[in-house]
């Protein structure tokens, strides 16, 4: 029972390029959040989805965007990347409200 | 508009002592809170919660108090351990339909010396 895994650990971007950010989970679990890190702040919650098929924004959504084709997974894709995206992301997963939150090890992204 | 605040950056305690950190509210629609432990290059893991209609719960060394009136609530260790060394988040969340989103603190980071 992995949790929550998420792909790549590290990634240099330059502006304008794209690129994907893998999440997975193995618990079977409906909702699914994508967070972002600054240094010295809270987690933000970017996009979030509670099943297959349903996304919807979050806090700073702006940038992003995101599918949920299978339980399984949450892919978030940034298309034009800007170094206001530079950042530590982080998946989550839950089985429902009032249930704690499991977070993958977060992946660092540096735009330059 | 920070909904949720952890006003001390930082926190030094030494082992064996109580660690106390404070977390304030300004949603009243907020009616569960938790906090996550986090180390370096990991993802938040996830320590204790509570309900609001509770006003203290605890798990081992760790409590957990609510005082509603005060939109406040406090996460209590002890005894501290040097393995407790890490930053700590208060999250709160709102029913939002059937979703759990969380409100995330800036966190305090606890240093628990020998």
């Amino acid at each position: 029972n992995a949790g929550v895994t998420q792909t790549p650990k590290f990634r240099i971007l330059k502006i304008g390029q794209s690129m994907t950010l893998q999440c997975t989970q193995d618990m079977n679990h409906n909702y699914m959040y994508w967070y972002r890190q600054d240094p010295g702040m809270g987690l933000k919650l970017i996009y979030y989805s509670v099943g297959a098929g349903i996304t919807d924004k979050g806090e700073v959504p702006n940038g992003y965007n995101v599918s949920r084709s299978t339980t399984e997974d949450f892919p978030l894709r940034l298309e034009l990347a800007a170094p206001s995206q530079t950042s530590v992301y982080f998946c989550a997963s839950t089985q429902g409200y009032r249930y704690e939150q499991y977070f993958g090890p977060g992946t660092r992204l540096t735009v330059t | 508009d920070q909904q949720v605040k952890q006003n001390s950056p930082s926190l030094s305690v030494q082992e064996g002592r109580i660690s106390i950190l404070n977390c304030d509210y300004t949603n009243s629609m907020f009616d569960y809170f938790l906090w996550y432990k986090k180390y370096p290059a990991e993802g938040p893991t996830f320590l204790i919660s509570i309900s609001s209609i509770k006003d203290k719960n605890e798990d081992g060394r760790f409590t957990v108090f609510l005082n509603k009136s005060a939109k406040h609530l406090s996460l209590h260790i002890v005894p501290s351990q040097p393995g407790d060394s890490a930053v700590y988040f208060c999250a709160a969340s709102a029913r939002t339909g059937t979703a759990s989103k969380l409100t995330f603190g800036t966190g305090t980071r606890l240093q628990v010396t020998l």
